[in-house]
């Protein structure tokens, strides 16, 4: 029940594509679903989050899409650049606990 | 304005040497925490500190031991490395957990020691 379900493990899109990751949860407690980014050396990065009391998020060309109902939640990367070639996690997390549970990652490649 | 710091960044190790990770962060976060992130296993929580003066048990805390030392810092000591503890291994920080999101929970994290145990 704590695990967050993260696909596709990898993924490969054309430069000005759409990216999509999609993950799934069980919890209902938990109420703050973050992204993070993370570059080949360096550590995870916050991209963008959302509550689930909205079910879209926008900023710049990042998206997240919340669907409370069937409990997912969805990473949209429109005109996919290279430079988003990175490893993306999404997580979720109860506000008052002190844990965060991480999907398994996804690793964009974005063809130039 | 450094964040999260971790070091060493690099170190190998025997089996059955010890060795400790320094991490230290200057957001005055109460909250700390150390992953390993392993390929296909995600991140995966080893300890964590939800305030100084406390450690609880993440996920996988065989064979670790951990250190609040104060607010800032944060230690992850291995007493005798096994293979399968090579690993990148991540400290992180947050803010108290009954700030409200989007802004006060967020973690934060250091950019990582990779350990190899041969």
């Amino acid at each position: 029940q704590q695990q967050v379900k993260q696909s596709p493990q990898s993924l490969i899109v054309q430069k000005g594509g759409i990216s999509i990751i999609n993950c799934a949860y069980e919890n209902t407690a938990f109420d703050y679903f973050p992204w993070y980014q993370q570059f080949p050396g360096k550590g995870p990065a916050l991209l963008i989050a959302i509550r689930p009391d909205v079910s879209e998020k926008k900023e710049g060309r990042f998206t997240i899409s919340f669907n409370k109902s069937a409990k997912q939640f969805s990473l949209h990367i429109m005109d996919s650049q290279p430079g988003d070639s990175a490893t993306y996690f999404c997580a979720a997390h109860t506000s008052g606990t002190y844990k965060y549970i991480f999907g398994t990652g996804t690793r964009l490649k974005v063809l130039a | 304005n450094a964040g999260v710091t971790q070091t060493p960044k690099f170190q190998v190790l025997k089996t059955g040497q010890s060795m400790t990770l320094q991490c230290a962060q200057d957001m005055n976060h109460n909250s700390m925490y150390w992953y390993r992130q392993d390929p296909g296993m995600g991140l995966r929580l080893i300890y964590y500190s939800a305030s100084e003066g406390t450690t609880d048990k993440g996920e996988v805390p065989n064979g670790y031991n951990v250190s609040r030392l104060n607010k800032r810092e944060f230690s992850l000591r291995l007493e005798s490395a096994a293979p399968s503890q090579t690993s990148v291994y991540f400290c992180a920080s947050s803010g108290a957990p009954y700030i409200a999101p989007l802004s006060g929970n967020t973690i934060y994290f250091g950019e990582g020691s990779w350990l190899t145990v041969v």
